[in-house]
């Protein structure tokens, strides 16, 4: 049980454009999200964290425009990266918990590369 | 906010050896400590986790012990096999999880 889906795995993107990826708990309703960012060789660095239906809490130095951040349904939340340039070249993981209390769960991370 | 130190950066062992890492919190208020482990090019998996109102838990070759009083928890794996190889990483939480603190990582090596 737990499973936490994240699509694509990979992709490859030119400069000036966006990318969206989707993270999904597939057998248990996510209240919360949390978005990671994580550079080779270190550990996760929390961007975001997202409950359904409201608003993301985007962390101290996160630009909110750039890394939109969608929680719609209590499965779903989405991570899009506008105008991406390569500096935003990472490896970006999503997790999700159930109800308080409850373990967190990683999806397993989209390698992002921009050209 | 909380703070959490993780040691050692990378374990080298031998298969069959047991390996033990450490991890140190600052809020004495943190009460939820899960360990996860990261093969390369995954996201982490949970592993083990242990509340604050418990001194250790097993699950089979894996253990984990808190100390509550020194602000210290650690993961043993023993019998270690080759595909124990990865990077692991402790965290700490408290309240009702809405925040979680990752230590740095320790990459374990097997060696068969």
């Amino acid at each position: 049980g737990a499973v936490v889906s994240q699509h694509p795995s990979r992709v490859i993107c030119k400069s000036g454009t966006s990318v969206k990826i989707e993270c999904r708990s597939l057998d248990f309703q996510a209240t919360t999200m949390f978005w990671y960012r994580q550079f080779p060789k270190q550990s996760l660095m929390l961007m975001a964290t997202s409950n359904e239906g409201s608003k993301a809490t985007y962390e101290q130095g996160v630009e909110k425009d750039k890394f939109l951040i969608n929680h719609a349904s209590l499965t779903l939340s989405t991570l899009t990266v506008t105008s991406a340039h390569p500096e935003d070249s990472s490896f970006y993981i999503c997790s999700a918990r159930g109800t308080v209390n409850s373990p967190l769960h990683f999806g397993n991370g989209t390698r992002l590369t921009v050209t | 906010g909380e703070n959490v130190e993780q040691h050692p950066s990378t374990l080298s062992v031998q298969e069959g050896d047991s390996a033990v890492i450490k991890c140190t919190y600052s809020d004495s208020a943190s009460n939820y400590f899960p360990w996860y482990k990261q093969e390369l090019g995954k996201g982490p998996q949970l592993i083990i986790d242990i509340r604050s109102n418990v001194g250790e838990k097993k699950d089979q070759r894996i253990a984990v012990t808190l100390n509550k009083t020194a602000k210290h928890f650690s993961l043993h794996i023993t019998e270690t096999q080759p595909e124990d190889s990865a990077v692991y990483f402790c965290a700490a939480s408290m309240g009702n999880f809405n925040k979680f603190y990752f230590g740095s990582g320790t990459k374990l090596n097997v060696k068969p």
